[in-house]
């Protein structure tokens, strides 16, 4: 595609069901990356893939969050049992790698937990 | 990985004025990045500067580099309400991820 895509835009769910936040990179981008973002704040980074693996996933507040990128591409991630305090807007990320590349962000999912 | 602290935390310019917002970040770095946000959406990429440039521009964007202090500085010269945005610095060192921290809220008065 043109850009990067993230799916659902928007997500409301209840408080402790699962969620699934996709991404689509722009193709040809190795590298990915998850931030979370709420309001007034920067984007917390989560976790940065290169190719399939995860580089560096530091940033994943819990054993709740999990993401994955199975064949390099399309990445999920997903949280468990979700609570009120993961309201916030994904932000997925892709750039072509390497240290001086620039990064290309989605619009974002806004998730709601209620 | 490191982020960058940008300061002011918010800014508030008449239209035609100058902005300018500053990053410092705390260890050695490859490249500093400034990105743009608005309406709390996607960050778009702005400018990169690498560490052994001192100065680089864009259009009306000016940004510069001193590595012995340890910060940056973004200058958006004859500014628009259009320019009216979040703006974030991230400093990198080797491939590790970009990570941003509070930004500078711009407000442009027209």
């Amino acid at each position: 595609g043109a850009g990067v895509s993230q799916t659902p835009s928007n997500k409301v769910t209840e408080k402790g069901k699962y969620v699934e936040l996709r991404c689509d990179p722009i193709s040809g981008h190795t590298a990915l990356y998850w931030y979370r973002q709420s309001l007034g704040q920067g984007p917390e980074f989560l976790i940065y893939f290169q190719g399939t693996g995860a580089a560096d996933d530091s940033g994943l507040p819990n054993d709740r969050f999990f993401a994955v990128r199975p064949e390099g591409s399309v990445s999920t991630l997903k949280i468990q049992r979700t609570e009120r305090g993961d309201s916030a807007v994904y932000l997925c990320a892709s750039s072509l790698g390497g240290p001086d590349t620039e990064a290309f962000f989605g619009q974002g999912t806004r998730l709601t937990v209620v | 990985s490191q982020q960058g602290e940008e300061d002011p935390q918010a800014l508030s310019i008449q239209e035609g004025e100058n902005a300018t917002m500053n990053c410092s970040y705390k260890t050695s770095i490859n490249n500093l990045q400034w990105y743009r946000q608005n309406s709390g959406r996607g960050l778009v990429h702005l400018i990169l500067i690498r560490s052994n440039e001192r100065e680089k521009h864009s259009g009306r964007l000016r940004v510069t580099l001193d590595t012995s202090k340890k910060s940056s500085s973004l200058l958006i010269t004859a500014s628009r309400a259009a320019d009216t945005a979040s703006y974030f610095c991230a400093p990198r060192s080797g491939n590790t991820p970009l990570v941003f921290g509070k930004g500078t809220r711009l407000s442009v008065i027209a």
